[in-house]
């Protein structure tokens, strides 16, 4: 089945030890976005890619960084998680179209920070 | 500033109940409201959506409605079931001149349907 795979799903680290989280996708979209949840808040875009191209949220601290090094993969990079950046990280993917730009989601990483 | 607000963070129905789920947004420019459902453990899944030029969109069990004027968009959940228990967020997209039309979600709401 074509999907969103997200790795790590749970990701323990220390404060200041950079971490990477990765995600995948067989759709072949060609936008891929990453959201931070916090619990029992909404969703939020750090970023995205339109194919190559980068698209940074203006709020997105410069910790977060993120690669594509191609269709399939995505990345998000913290250089240096604080006690703040414990999360849900969220990746989708999404084939843009006239309609409503329906993003498919994986399962998320959880990351935790001690 | 929250431009996508859901507002009761939990609803508890009775199976074969109705289930009405609210969402109020403050930005005039958003053309598509999607609604998602999410299970503990996985990610969140596209349920239904509905265009800003239209006011009710059905599909099966799930309808959503919407009122422009009121800034206000409702799914409603007929008859509900244990296994609709998610939570559920409401998402808007905006209309601009960026290619990625990335959405907007509100905070979500716990959806309970006891047996």
């Amino acid at each position: 089945d074509a999907m969103v795979i997200q790795n790590p799903r749970y990701q323990v680290t220390q404060f200041g030890k950079p971490v990477t989280l990765s995600c995948s996708q067989t759709l072949n979209h060609n936008v891929m976005y990453w959201y931070q949840q916090k619990s029992s808040q909404a969703p939020k875009l750090l970023f995205h890619y339109y194919d190559k191209d980068f698209n940074n949220e203006a709020d997105t601290p410069d910790n977060f960084q993120s690669r594509r090094p191609n269709t399939s993969f995505c990345f998000l990079d913290i250089r240096s998680p604080g006690l703040g950046d414990a999360a849900m990280y969220l990746c989708a993917t999404s084939r843009l179209s006239s309609g409503a730009n329906v993003l498919t989601f994986g399962a998320g990483s959880r990351l935790t920070v001690l | 500033d929250q431009q996508v607000k859901q507002n009761s963070p939990s609803l508890s129905v009775q199976e074969g109940r109705i289930s009405i789920l609210n969402c109020d947004y403050t930005n005039s420019m958003f053309d598509y409201f999607l609604w998602y459902k999410k299970y503990p453990a996985e990610g969140p899944t596209f349920l239904i959506s509905i265009s800003s030029i239209k006011d009710k969109n059905e599909d099966g069990r799930f309808t959503v409605f919407l009122n422009k004027s009121a800034k206000h968009l409702s799914l409603h959940i007929v008859p509900s079931q244990p296994g609709d228990s998610a939570v559920y967020f409401c998402a808007a997209r905006l209309i601009s001149s960026g290619s990625a039309r990335q959405l907007t979600f509100g905070s979500g709401t716990q959806l309970t349907v006891l047996p």
